[in-house]
């Protein structure tokens, strides 16, 4: 079946830098792609939405500003957290969809100290 | 605006008993789809099951079930002999459709965290 891969997995910031997460669609194309952000014990809440070769859509509620969105290729799409701060620590999963489905990947745990 | 409500936070059942996650959900389309995935301890979301609005078919997938029933906007989950590698958290989602076999964005519902004893 399709997959679709995050990168890094985890990883642990100091307040104030930025991350960069990757999605990556690796066996098909995807046009769209969707993040998604988890807290602890809590359901996962879209965050926004991203074509290949435009800007991306983003939830009510979510600063496009600090969660910048880049869908260059028709398999990557990155999700950068500028300035993070402690309350930005969440579990953050994309999607991909390729001709009739969407596929999650592994999602990746953003801790900020 | 669509909203998807598993009204039940937490189970915990013996293992080899049956449980059923429920799911309710609301949305003003007339075509549309909806999910069960499962995210174990690790986190990934594990995929379970999509069903289209005009498909009221019950399905059964070895020990799963799943009940759909329009009339009640209900698309509830059964365990049948239930063991302990079923423990994760159960959500349900819904989805406008796009086109006739794409879908769009997920609404999750808050997740049902099920416990399976020995």
């Amino acid at each position: 079946g399709a997959v679709v891969s995050q990168h890094p997995s985890w990883v642990i910031c100091k307040s104030g830098t930025s991350v960069k997460i990757e999605c990556r669609s690796l066996d098909f194309q995807a046009t769209t792609m969707f993040w998604y952000r988890q807290f602890p014990k809590q359901s996962l809440m879209l965050m926004a939405t991203s074509n290949e070769g435009s800007k991306a859509t983003y939830e009510q509620g979510v600063e496009k500003d600090k969660f910048l969105i880049n869908h260059a290729s028709l398999t990557l799409s990155t999700l950068t957290v500028t300035s993070a701060h402690p309350e930005d620590s969440s579990f953050y999963i994309c999607s991909a969809r390729g001709l009739d489905e969407q596929f999650f990947g592994p999602g990746t745990r953003l801790t900020v100290l | 605006a669509q909203k998807v409500t598993q009204a039940q936070t937490e189970i915990s059942v013996v293992e080899k008993e049956d449980v059923t996650l429920d799911c309710v959900y609301e949305t003003r389309d007339t075509t549309y789809y909806l999910f069960w995935y499962k995210q174990p301890p690790s986190g990934e979301l594990v995929f379970l099951i999509r069903r289209n609005s005009f498909d009221e078919q019950n399905e059964i997938s070895g020990r799963y079930s799943w009940n759909f029933q329009k009339s009640t906007s209900s698309f509830n989950f059964t365990i049948t002999a239930s063991q302990v590698v079923d423990s994760a958290v159960y959500f349900c989602a819904l989805s406008e459709a796009i086109t006739g076999t794409s879908y769009g964005k997920l609404t999750f519902g808050q997740g049902t965290i099920l416990t399976v004893h020995p």
